[in-house]
């Protein structure tokens, strides 16, 4: 079946460093690829998308492209700021149409 | 914006109780689902529906109901709550073609005593 692999947390990083948070999936077929962000306390938020190979994903300043020869969808940022500590969600829709499989979560945590 | 409102967002419960969790969405979706999250252990489905009066078991149903009666409504039954339902209860829509993202509410972090 499918499934998704994140690296591990939390990641602890200073203000304004660069920001790397290795996703790899295994799906059959052309899944759709999200990353998710939960603030504490609360829900989570779809941060962006991408639907097919080479296609770049972009939100608030996150991207992550959809590397389809290496099954990855990492997620990156130029430089952190202390509001973006919370925990990411790598996911996949594949062949199960309606149905999301999640990766663990990465927490991650910005000291000023 | 895709509106995903959950009733309540912290519910204290006693042991043995029937709880209810409401879940409304307002973006005519078709489908809808009910995760619990617990720390190290991530989002696990409990159940999701794809159109009115239409349920699916999702990988932990067990001592748990659902009721979609309105297409916007997605209610969590919990039928004799015990200790070891205490979590974080998310709920999720999104439209009935596939490869869609899921949009979420802000959870009901539920208490058993």
């Amino acid at each position: 079946g499918d499934s998704v692999t994140q690296m591990e947390g939390p990641v602890t990083l200073s203000e304004e460093a660069f920001l790397t948070i290795n996703c790899t999936y295994t799906a059959t077929g052309y899944p759709s690829l999200f990353w998710y962000v939960q603030y504490p306390g609360e829900g989570l938020q779809l941060l962006l998308k991408a639907t097919k190979a080479d296609d770049k994903g972009s939100n608030k300043g996150f991207e992550a492209t959809y590397r389809k020869e290496t099954t990855s969808f990492h997620l990156e940022k130029g430089s952190v700021q202390v509001s973006d500590s919370a925990v990411y969600f790598c996911a996949l829709s594949g062949d199960a149409g309606n149905m999301l499989t999640f990766g663990g979560g990465t927490r991650l945590m910005v000291k000023p | 914006d895709v509106k995903v409102t959950q009733s309540s967002r912290y519910l204290v419960k006693r042991t043995g109780e029937k709880v209810f969790l409401e879940c409304v969405q307002d973006m005519d979706h078709e489908n809808m689902f009910w995760y619990r999250q617990d720390p190290g252990l991530g989002l696990r489905l409990i159940y999701f529906s794809y159109d009115v009066k239409m349920k699916e078991k999702g990988d932990i149903p067990e001592g748990y109901s659902v009721s979609r009666e309105k297409k916007e409504r997605f209610s969590l039954i919990l039928e004799s709550a015990s200790t070891n339902q205490t979590s974080m209860y998310l709920c999720a829509s999104s439209p009935g073609r596939g490869y869609q993202p899921q949009h979420f509410g802000d959870g009901t972090r539920l208490s058993i005593l």
